[in-house]
This record gives structure tokens, sequence and C-alpha cells, in this order.
């Protein structure tokens, strides 16, 4: 079946502007992950969903990221007032259930570049 | 989650074994081993886990030494498609976090 998809794949936007990201999972996946990777660096967690709730958002960085699963299905990563330092690639993963047995299969990512 | 110790490159030749090793001496005994990989502007990717015993599957084994503080990946016929950064993370079976922890891997080259 499809796999992850996450919709832009570039995004370029100016400084002081707010971006929305979508990830789409793997159909019936309950879990849903968002990480964020710098260049050079592995991917570094920010916020995870069980179903429509935010399980653990432990990683965002500040205020300016929100993540939303309304339905349970897709997810938005919202980052407002964007800074040079948000660059990166954001990537999305599913799972089936939430848990250490569970293998997170992950979307080609956003390239999010800020001028 | 336990961390992990891995080399920062490898070389390989083309067709030959890889062999990438990991160190996770702090694992406790409700910890899998997992291994991702990333290839170039791709998102990770699923490799194989294991928990005490050996694994393999189409992809690669995994081979975890009987104390199990440390285990070997090895993609037993390495082509150029295998150029990759490889990442070993334990986890735990239930409880802890539900994230991965990624650290900075070992880049694997495959040399034609």
């Amino acid at each position: 079946g499809a796999g992850v998809s996450q919709t832009p794949s570039n995004k370029v936007t100016e400084k002081g502007k707010y971006v929305e990201l979508r990830c789409d999972p793997i159909s019936g996946h309950t879990a849903l992950y968002w990480y964020r990777q710098s260049l050079g660096q592995g991917p570094e967690f920010l916020i995870y969903f069980q179903g429509t709730g935010a399980a653990d958002d432990s990683g965002l960085p500040n205020d300016r990221f929100f993540a939303v699963r309304p339905e349970g299905s897709v997810s938005t990563l919202k980052i407002q007032r964007t800074e040079r330092g948000d660059s990166a690639v954001y990537l999305c993963a599913s799972s089936r259930l939430a848990g250490g047995q569970e293998t997170q299969y992950f979307g080609p990512g956003t390239r999010l570049l800020v001028l | 989650d336990a961390k992990t110790t891995q080399p920062t490159s490898m070389d390989c030749a083309e067709g030959r074994a890889a062999n990438l090793p990991c160190n996770h001496s702090t694992i406790s005994g409700n910890e899998y081993v997992y291994w991702y990989r990333q290839i170039h502007s791709q998102g990770p990717q699923y490799i194989i886990h294991g928990l005490k015993n050996n694994e393999t599957n189409e992809m690669a084994s995994l081979i975890i030494t009987e104390d199990r503080k440390s285990s070997t990946l090895i993609l037993p016929h390495a082509t150029l498609r295998d150029t990759a950064v490889y990442y070993c993370i334990v986890r735990r079976r239930v409880g802890g976090a539900n994230n991965l922890f990624f650290g900075t891997g070992t880049r694997l080259t495959v040399i034609p």
C-alpha cells in the first residue's frame, strides 16, 4: 500500500512568515510522529500523536511550533514567525500502534528554507 | 532509552559484506536493538530489529552478542545503492519514550 506522504516536498519562506507542513500517514496507523533533521545530524523528535491527541510534545523547541491531528489521520505541523534557524528537513513517521515493538515508517520529508 | 555508539564512517567494496558495529553497553533486558538507514535526500528506512537472538530478513542480518552490549548489522553483498547513513537505536519494549533517538549514525560508502 501507499507509504507516508508529506507535502510540500520543499518550502521556501521568509523570516517571520507562517508555514504549515502536512503529513499523510499510512492508512490505519494510529501513531504519528514528527521529527526535524538539521544538516549533518540525525533526526530529532518533535511530537508524537496517539490518535487525535498529542501524547508527547516534549521535543517541540518553543511555542512557535504547534501540531494538530484533528481526525486521527492527517497531521499538520505549524510554525509561526519562522526564523532562519528553523531551516531543516521535517520528517513525519507513522506506526500501527505506539510502543517499542512498533516499526516507524517515514515519509520523504519537507525541506524548509527560511530566508 | 539506552544510548548507542557507532563509528562515524566506513567504506566497503561493492559485492563484499558490510559489517556495521554498534555498542549499547547500557542496554537493559527489555530493550530492542533497531537499525534504520537514510539514503541521501530520503526519509529513514527501517532495516531490522532484534531483542537477543540473531535476526535475518531480505535486507540484512543482525548479530547481537550474548551479553547484548553490542551488535553488528551485516549487509551480505553491498551494492552502490546501500551507500547511506546507518543508525543503531535501542528502544524499550513497553514504556519509555515512543520516539526514536537517532544519534549521528555511521556513514557507509560502498566503493565500486
